[in-house]
C-alpha cells in the first residue's frame, strides 16, 4: 500500500496493549479539536473529537484528553489491535471551519 | 451511501501537462477543501470552497486551479507550473454550521508526475 509518512514518530505496542498518541497544539484561542486516523493508501477517518470546554472525552475503545493549559491533546487506545495499525493526525479548528493539521503520529502493533 | 468520491485513484502524467482530479461529494455539505500530503508532512490545505462559484486560496495554491460549479463538484487542476505535482492528493468536506467543524475525506488519489 501507499506510504502516507515514510519520517513520521512511530509508537510500537503490543497487541492487547494500551496505546497513548500526542499531540501538541499552538493556537490557544482554538476550540475543537479532532483526532483523525489514515489507514496506508486511504483518506483520514474521523474518530473523536472534543470541544475545548471539556478535558475528557470517550467513545468506543478510544478515549481524548485535552490539556489547554499546555495546549496538548492525547488520544488513548484501549486494548489495541491489530486492525488500529495507521498514522494518527489530530488537528484543530483555528478559524471558523477551517482546521490545521499536526504531522502524524504512526501506530505499528506487533501481535 | 452518502460520501465523498475521489477519481482516479491513481494517475500518472507527463511533466508539461496538465491534469484535472475529481471530487464528487453527496453529503450536502457548503465547504469542500484540497489537500495535498507528501511523505514525513501532514496535510497542506491547496485551495477551499465554502459556496458555489467562490474559493479561496489556501497554504500552498501556486500551480493550482479549481472550480466549483455545482455544490457536490471541486475539481483540481494541477498545472504544469506546479513544480513538484507528485503526490497523495485528498478532498474533504464539512458543514459550515458553527460547532461542526469535523472535515470528511474521500479515498484520495495519487497522481505521478515523470
Amino acid at each position: 500500500g501507499e506510504s502516507v509518512g515514510l519520517h513520521l514518530p512511530t509508537l510500537s505496542v503490543q497487541e492487547g496493549d494500551n496505546s497513548i498518541i500526542n499531540c501538541a497544539y499552538s493556537n490557544s484561542a482554538s476550540d475543537y479539536f479532532i483526532w483523525y486516523k489514515q489507514e496506508s493508501g486511504k483518506g483520514p477517518q474521523f474518530i473523536i473529537d472534543i470541544r475545548s470546554n471539556m478535558d475528557k472525552r470517550q467513545g468506543q475503545r478510544v478515549t481524548v484528553l485535552l490539556n489547554k493549559t499546555v495546549k496538548h491533546l492525547s488520544l488513548q487506545i484501549a486494548a489495541t489491535q491489530p486492525g488500529d495499525s495507521a498514522v494518527y493526525f489530530c488537528a484543530e479548528n483555528n478559524a471558523g471551519n477551517m482546521l490545521t493539521f499536526g504531522g502524524g503520529t504512526r501506530l505499528m502493533v506487533k501481535p | 451511501d452518502g460520501g465523498i468520491t475521489q477519481s482516479p485513484k491513481y494517475l500518472f502524467r507527463k511533466e508539461g501537462q496538465n491534469v484535472t482530479l475529481s471530487c464528487e461529494q453527496n453529503l450536502n455539505h457548503d465547504a469542500m477543501y484540497w489537500y495535498r500530503q507528501d511523505p514525513g508532512q501532514g496535510l497542506r490545505l491547496i485551495y477551499y470552497s465554502q459556496i458555489v462559484n467562490d474559493f479561496q486560496k489556501g497554504d500552498i495554491a501556486e500551480g493550482y486551479s479549481v472550480s466549483r460549479e455545482k455544490k457536490e463538484s471541486f475539481p483540481l487542476t494541477v498545472t504544469s507550473a506546479q513544480k513538484n505535482p507528485t503526490a497523495f492528493y485528498l478532498c474533504a468536506s464539512s458543514s459550515l454550521e458553527v460547532g461542526r467543524y469535523e472535515q470528511y475525506f474521500g479515498p484520495g488519489t495519487r497522481l505521478t508526475v515523470t
